[in-house]
């Protein structure tokens, strides 16, 4: 039973550029959060999606967008990067974007380093 | 507004001696907290869960965290700690109707041999 899977696992990309990350959730889970880590602190909350919609969005500019596809899998897109966008950028999945209790499965992220 | 602290970036102790990790949580409502553990590369793995009930969860691992209201904390804890328990730990809380997670900062914890 396959996990959390992020591609690709390593980018590097020059200021100004854009990106796109990509997650699919553990089978069986309907609902994927976007998490960015940079180093040296906790994840921090980017956004959730569920029925193919963002459902919530914690404080990051609108130069981060994301989707999500019929079969679950996500997409998250950075235009514009910035040198402080560098970072892990994680993906969760659960299930129901309403399980509170309900802990996340993570993938292993994405080290995007900005240039 | 929600938020979990952890006052210790780093933590070290000898192998077979017990290990504890803290974390304090704010105020607002009933939280479910949780712990998350790192390895080096790798994304967060769930180690256990405080939602409601026993003051004393047990998770993966042998690890276990007690759930104190009037502390507001939720400290991680093992009572023999082992050389590949050294990673980062997160403490992480979620109230009400959030739907997101927020962690602390990290505590790097060493065990050592």
């Amino acid at each position: 039973d396959a996990g959390v899977t992020q591609s690709p696992t390593h980018l590097i990309k020059t200021r100004g550029q854009q990106v796109t990350l990509r997650c699919s959730p553990k089978s069986g889970h309907d609902t994927v959060s976007w998490y960015q880590q940079a180093l040296g602190q906790g994840p921090q909350f980017i956004f959730q999606y569920y029925e193919e919609e963002e459902r919530q969005r914690g404080n990051f500019p609108d130069r981060f967008s994301g989707h999500q596809f019929p079969n679950y899998s996500s997409e998250l897109n950075v235009n514009a990067l910035l040198l402080g966008d560098s970072a892990l950028y994680l993906c969760a999945s659960s299930v129901g974007q309403s399980s509170y209790n309900s802990p996340l499965h993570f993938g292993n992220g994405t080290r995007l380093t900005v240039t | 507004a929600q938020s979990v602290a952890q006052p210790e970036d780093q933590v070290n102790v000898a192998e077979g001696n017990p290990l504890t990790v803290k974390c304090t949580y704010s105020v607002s409502g009933n939280p479910y907290l949780f712990w998350y553990v790192q390895y080096p590369n790798r994304g967060l793995q769930f180690l256990l869960k405080y939602i409601t009930g026993d003051n004393l969860v047990k998770g993966s691992y042998g690890f276990e965290a007690e759930f104190n209201k009037s502390q507001t904390s939720f400290h991680l804890k093992k009572p023999s700690a082992l050389v590949s328990d050294s990673a980062l730990y997160f403490c992480a809380v979620r109230y009400g109707s959030a739907r997101q997670l927020t962690f602390g900062s990290g505590t790097q914890l060493t065990v050592l041999p």
